[in-house]
């Protein structure tokens, strides 16, 4: 199976700042990769899909790069509404998935 | 706003099993594969195991292997996701989400708290 870690495991950071996670896989994925918001009692929002593309209505201070084993997920500009646990997650062409750990996301 | 809706919640003894619902709007059902996703209490995201309703196959996390059957029923445009022998650990929120194309969760239920307790 494939693992998924992320770092940091949480962050503490201040409005405006910019804010940077990684996620990597235990082999290579290509470009299977997405990236989830979930804020508390909230079910989980997809933000960026397949590596780098933006999910339609997703701010656009919300970007994700990367391919085969190391991804990077980044918020330009942190606003008040991003306070947040955020996820990876990758996925095979058999509907398998796996998701990293989550990185909490926590105002400063 | 379109939301795939889940039935409510439910408390459950060990050992027994619980089946949750997760309803979609128009054609989800003919269109799109469904997965289930668990978060324990304070907890990450669990896959668990997910359904082309069109085809009917279903498949499962190892984890959840034989304790764990996913079903859809296209003209209610419903699945389903049956866990037994039910133990504490299974205490969880229960989410479904639509699978768009390959592995992309877009649009998810509001949520199913299962607790397991005696």
């Amino acid at each position: 199976d494939i693992q998924m870690t992320q770092s940091p495991s949480s962050l503490s950071a201040s409005v405006g700042d910019r804010v940077t996670i990684t996620c990597q896989a235990s082999q290579d994925i290509s470009n299977y990769l997405n990236w989830y918001q979930q804020k508390p009692g909230k079910a989980p929002k997809l933000l960026i899909f397949d590596a780098s593309n933006l999910e339609t209505g997703v701010p656009s201070r919300f970007s994700g790069s990367g391919s085969g084993t190391d991804f990077t997920f980044s918020i330009s500009s942190l606003e008040p509404e991003d306070f947040a646990t955020y996820y990876c997650q990758q996925y095979d062409n058999l509907l398998r998935f796996t998701f990293g750990p989550g990185t909490k996301v926590e105002i400063k | 706003q379109v939301q795939l809706e889940q039935s409510g919640a439910e408390v459950k003894k060990p050992g027994s099993s619980v089946k949750v619902s997760c309803k979609g709007p128009g054609d989800t059902f003919s269109r799109f594969a469904i997965s289930w996703v668990r978060q324990a209490p304070g907890q990450g995201l669990e896959w668990m195991g997910g359904i082309i309703p069109i085809f009917g196959a279903a498949n499962y996390a190892q984890k959840f292997q034989g304790r764990v059957t996913i079903t859809a029923d296209k003209p209610t445009r419903t699945a389903y996701m049956e866990l037994r022998s039910l133990r504490s650990e299974d205490t969880a929120i229960y989410y479904c989400a639509r699978i768009r194309i390959l592995g992309i969760l877009d649009l998810w239920g509001q949520g199913t708290t299962v607790t397991v307790s005696s």
